[in-house]
């Protein structure tokens, strides 16, 4: 049982394009929602993390945009690279339940020059 | 700080063959993660620890073993391999109960690869 759900499963921009991923989940005691960047042969590293006290954060290109009603969470990258091009992935956790870490299924995403 | 390693990087393994994945990390978090990551399902859970001496099952813990004997090493054994557990495997480690936003981070190794014929 999959309980984060993330589309689109692949995504081409070109360079400077907005990528939009999405992610959907459905147990309502998440309290914490990072998302994570895998470049090829590594491991993933976090990029940005919001917790459901707010709708909206930003670090630098990176935005995550967080509905709770809908249950739903998007990462944003605005003006994207090249060097941007990976595979994200949004996760949730509990944090009083070790923190353990419930991915989607990843995005891979790719910027062309 | 080397971070979270893990040894070894690659592996090819026979069906019914046993190994154990080590991960190590030095930056003295308490709890620490094994994941799998398989083409189109993300990463799952194998089994996680809160604590030295502590373990716990995760979502796809079937098939595997943990210890936990010293806080920086967390060890995944495979009894008795079997060819659906082909995956790359990474482990993961985290300060714990987090009092800053900062500590909520889960910092992962390189991974190892296990193929098993």
């Amino acid at each position: 049982q999959q309980q984060v759900k993330q589309s689109p499963q692949s995504l081409i921009v070109q360079k400077g394009g907005i990528p939009i991923i999405n992610c959907a989940y459905e147990n309502t005691a998440f309290d914490y929602f990072p998302w994570y960047q895998q470049f090829p042969g590594k491991g993933p590293a976090l990029l940005i993390a919001i917790r459901p006290d707010v709708s909206e954060k930003k670090e630098g290109r990176f935005t995550i945009s967080f509905n709770k009603s809908a249950k739903q969470f998007s990462l944003h990258i605005m003006d994207s690279q090249p060097g941007d091009s990976a595979t994200y992935f949004c996760a949730a956790s509990i944090k009083t339940s070790g923190s353990r870490l419930t991915f989607g299924e990843g995005t891979q995403l790719t910027v062309n020059p | 700080n080397a971070g979270v390693t893990q040894t070894p990087k690659f592996r090819v393994l026979k069906t019914g063959q046993s190994m154990t994945l080590l991960c190590a990390q030095d930056m003295n978090h308490e709890y620490m993660y094994w994941y799998r990551q398989d083409p189109g399902m993300g990463l799952r859970l194998i089994h996680y620890s809160v604590g030295e001496g502590t373990t716990a099952k995760g979502e796809v813990p079937d098939g595997y073993n943990v210890s936990r004997l010293k806080k920086q090493n967390f060890l995944l054994g495979l009894e008795s391999a079997a060819p659906s557990q082909t995956s790359v495997y990474f482990c993961a480690s985290q300060w714990g109960l987090a009092v800053l936003a900062s500590t909520d981070t889960q910092y992962f190794g390189p991974g190892t690869r296990l193929t098993v014929l």
